[in-house]
């Protein structure tokens, strides 16, 4: 079975700074991918970056970026210039890949609170 | 695109009645669906997982005659939590997954969820 491990319940930064939520995970599976969901307080579930395990390349999306460590099987999110907007639950995710719809159910960790400070 | 719906957003119930939450893709054909609860300041729980037209797969430790999980269309699902108690009072999260999607091979779409409180 597939678990996840995020180890920083809460964190805070200061708005403008630049700060790392970390996760871990655990799976003999060499294919699967990785997610990272930001949910705010209205709890609509936010998809904010992925990255699939077979590309070496660490994924980026604007001001997110992740470091992807298959070996370690580490996948820490990097939040730069943090805005106010940006204080939220940060969820990491696992998902195996496969042909059958069976095989794509998805885990999460328990999740980091983040807030952005004035 | 990728659009998921519930309805109701809030529902209150009496103790020992039951409650239906529906799960929609507006714009998409979803082939699986995934329930999840939701505790206060806890993660997401998977619940089971439906593919349209077939019965459900429930995780350990989830009832199956409590949490009636139905997948009749390729845009509705439906979980119905029967003879409510106050300890279902949870957030229920729908997601979908479905064919020809962008993004990583059966990304799942989240809807907004129900806040369910029994009394």
């Amino acid at each position: 079975a597939q678990t996840v491990t995020q180890s920083q319940p809460e964190m805070s930064v200061q708005e403008a700074e630049t700060v790392t939520l970390s996760c871990t995970y655990d799976t003999s599976e060499n294919n699967y991918y990785l997610f990272w969901y930001k949910q705010p307080p209205s709890r609509q579930m936010i998809l904010v970056i992925r990255q699939e395990a077979y590309k070496q390349q660490n994924a980026t999306e604007n001001r997110f970026s992740v470091n992807f460590q298959k070996a370690a099987k580490s996948f820490s999110l990097k939040i730069s210039d943090s805005q106010l907007g940006d204080t939220a639950m940060y969820f990491c995710a696992f998902m195996k890949h496969g042909p059958s719809y069976n095989n794509n159910d998805m885990r999460f960790g328990a999740g980091t609170r983040l807030t952005v400070k004035p | 695109g990728a659009v998921v719906s519930q309805h109701p957003s809030w529902v209150i119930c009496k103790s020992g009645t039951s409650v239906k939450i529906e799960c929609r893709s507006l714009d998409f054909q979803a082939t699986t669906m995934f329930w999840y609860r939701q505790f206060p300041k806890q993660s997401l729980m998977l619940m089971a997982t439906s593919n349209e037209g077939s019965k459900a797969t429930y995780e350990q430790g989830v009832e199956k005659d409590k949490f009636l999980i139905n997948h009749a269309s390729l845009t509705l699902s439906t979980l119905t939590v029967t003879s409510a108690h106050p300890e279902d009072s949870s957030f229920y999260i729908c997601s979908a997954s479905g064919m020809g999607l962008a993004g990583a091979g059966n990304e799942q779409f989240f809807g907004p969820g129900t806040r369910l409180t029994v009394l």
